[in-house]
């Protein structure tokens, strides 16, 4: 199994454009969950799927953010517009038992 | 809302000692799981262990090994002859067993130095 796969590993884009990571959860899994972590928050959770629907995302910092999984193996975080304070690393993670299995994150710069 | 507290930012241990990072947590629910993670300078977040609070018996796993006090709310995490790649920061978790709030609930983190 390839684990969690996270695309693109590092972003560095400006202030206002339009940025989408993606990721592809483990096979069988039935939640995906969306993490940022910054040095002054720490991991945050943004939002979390159950079989495919979106469950809670009142992690998620204003509606500038969204986030799509249209099936079972894909997954989307939006941002847009995007602004410098969204510099951070974005996790995704899927579970089936308990135990999460997290993706190799992408850092995200906006100048 | 769940908590989890790790009051350690920073621990050190020399190589082939043994270190125990402080955890505790607060929940009024009475199933649920813990978990210590791993994230090496890679930033890949690495399961390390896992307890069941219904399970009396502390989780090990080669030589990491827990303390689960569940009336306590504390889970420490023991790691046995430090070897240089535990160089890391390690996080504690918190999660409901049940429905509700899936998601992991994450301490600060401790950051783990192993001297040579």
């Amino acid at each position: 199994d390839a684990g969690v796969i996270q695309s693109p590993r590092h972003e560095v884009t400006e202030m206002g454009q339009e940025v989408t990571l993606r990721c592809k959860p483990i096979s069988g899994h039935d939640y995906l969950f969306w993490y940022r972590q910054t040095m002054m928050r720490g991991l945050e959770l943004l939002i979390y799927f159950n079989n495919n629907v979106p469950i809670d995302d009142s992690g998620m910092p204003e509606d500038r953010f969204s986030a799509k999984m249209p099936n079972a193996s894909f997954s989307t975080l939006k941002i847009q517009p995007s602004e410098p304070r969204d510099s951070a690393v974005y996790f995704c993670a899927s579970s089936f038992r308990g135990s999460l299995v997290f993706g190799p994150g992408t850092r995200l710069t906006v100048l | 809302a769940q908590t989890v507290t790790q009051s350690q930012p920073e621990m050190s241990v020399q190589e082939a000692e043994t270190v125990t990072l402080s955890c505790t947590y607060d929940t009024s629910e009475s199933d649920y799981y813990l978990f210590w993670y791993k994230q090496p300078p890679s930033r890949q977040m690495i399961l390390v262990i896992r307890q069941e609070a219904y399970k009396q018996q502390n989780a090990t796993e080669n030589r990491f090994s827990v303390n689960f006090q569940k009336a306590a709310k504390s889970f420490s995490l023991k790691i046995s002859d430090s070897q240089l790649g535990d160089a890391a920061m390690y996080f504690c978790a918190y999660r409901e067993s049940g429905g509700g709030a899936d998601g992991l609930t994450f301490g600060k983190g401790t950051h783990l130095i192993i001297q040579p």
